[in-house]
C-alpha cells in the first residue's frame, strides 16, 4: 500500500492559485494518483486523476514529476466555495490497493 | 447524473442492536464500497463488492458484514452495534476500469 502524506491544513485568499502537494515515496508501477474534494455533510467528489506528467481538466491541474514520488493538485483562482477537505489517493484500486489519507483542509478567505 | 443514495442521513441506535445501512446506485455500476470516516483518520474501507453476491474485506471489516443481492444495492450490517462504531458511513460506486468513485451523502450513526 502506498502511504501518502499531505499537509493537514492550508489557508488561501480568493483569487489566488492554491497548490496542495502529496508525498508518496513508495508508489508502485501500477499505482494511479487521484484527488477528491469533500464539503461538510457531503460525500467526497472526484476532482482529477493522473499517472504521470500533467493532467488538466475544467477545475484543476495535477502535476506529477518523473519519479512520481509526489504530486501537486493545483486549483486556479480559488473562491470561497473551494473551502473543503482535499484527499490524495495513491494506489491500484482494482488490486484492492488504494486508501484515502487524512486529507488537507483548505480554507479560502475573502 | 450518477446518483448514490443512502437510506438515512442520521441514525441513533443502542448498543447491541443490529443495524442495517442501505446504499442504492442508479448507474449500473459493478463496484460498490462501504467506508467509515472519522476525524483525523480520513476514510477507511470496510468492505467492497465487485459483483452481485460477491464481497471482499477492506481494512476494517471486524464487526461488520455486507450483502449484495442486487447490482444496485449494497447493504452494510452491524451485527451488534457498539459505541466505537459511532461514525460517518459513506457508500460509493464506480464503473469497472474507472477510478472515479461516486459517493452517497453519508449516514451519521450514533451508538449509545
Amino acid at each position: 500500500l502506498a502511504k501518502t502524506t499531505q499537509p493537514i491544513s492550508m489557508d488561501s485568499y480568493e483569487g489566488q492559485e492554491v497548490n496542495i502537494t502529496c508525498s508518496h515515496n513508495n508508489i508502485a508501477t501500477n499505482d494511479y494518483i487521484t484527488w477528491y474534494q469533500q464539503f461538510p455533510s457531503q460525500g467526497p467528489r472526484f476532482i482529477i486523476q493522473g499517472y504521470k506528467t500533467k493532467v488538466t481538466n475544467e477545475v484543476a491541474s495535477l502535476f506529477i514529476p518523473a519519479d512520481r514520488k509526489s504530486s501537486t493538485l493545483s486549483l486556479p483562482r480559488v473562491s470561497l466555495s473551494d473551502t473543503a477537505v482535499y484527499y490524495c489517493l495513491v494506489g491500484d484500486m482494482w488490486d484492492n490497493d488504494m486508501r484515502f489519507g487524512a486529507g488537507t483542509r483548505l480554507t479560502v478567505k475573502p | 447524473d450518477v446518483k448514490v443514495t443512502q437510506s438515512s442521513r442520521y441514525l441513533v441506535k443502542r448498543t447491541g442492536e443490529k443495524v442495517f445501512l442501505e446504499c442504492v446506485q442508479d448507474m449500473d455500476h459493478e463496484n460498490m464500497f462501504w467506508y467509515r470516516q472519522d476525524p483525523g483518520l480520513g476514510l477507511r474501507l470496510i468492505y467492497f463488492s465487485y459483483d452481485v453476491k460477491m464481497k471482499e474485506k477492506g481494512d476494517i471489516p471486524e464487526g461488520y458484514s455486507v450483502s449484495r443481492e442486487k447490482k444496485e444495492r449494497f447493504s452494510l450490517i452491524l451485527e451488534s452495534a457498539s459505541t466505537n462504531q459511532t461514525s460517518m458511513y459513506l457508500c460509493a460506486s464506480v464503473i469497472s476500469g474507472s477510478y472515479e468513485q461516486y459517493f452517497g451523502p453519508g449516514t451519521r450513526l450514533t451508538v449509545t
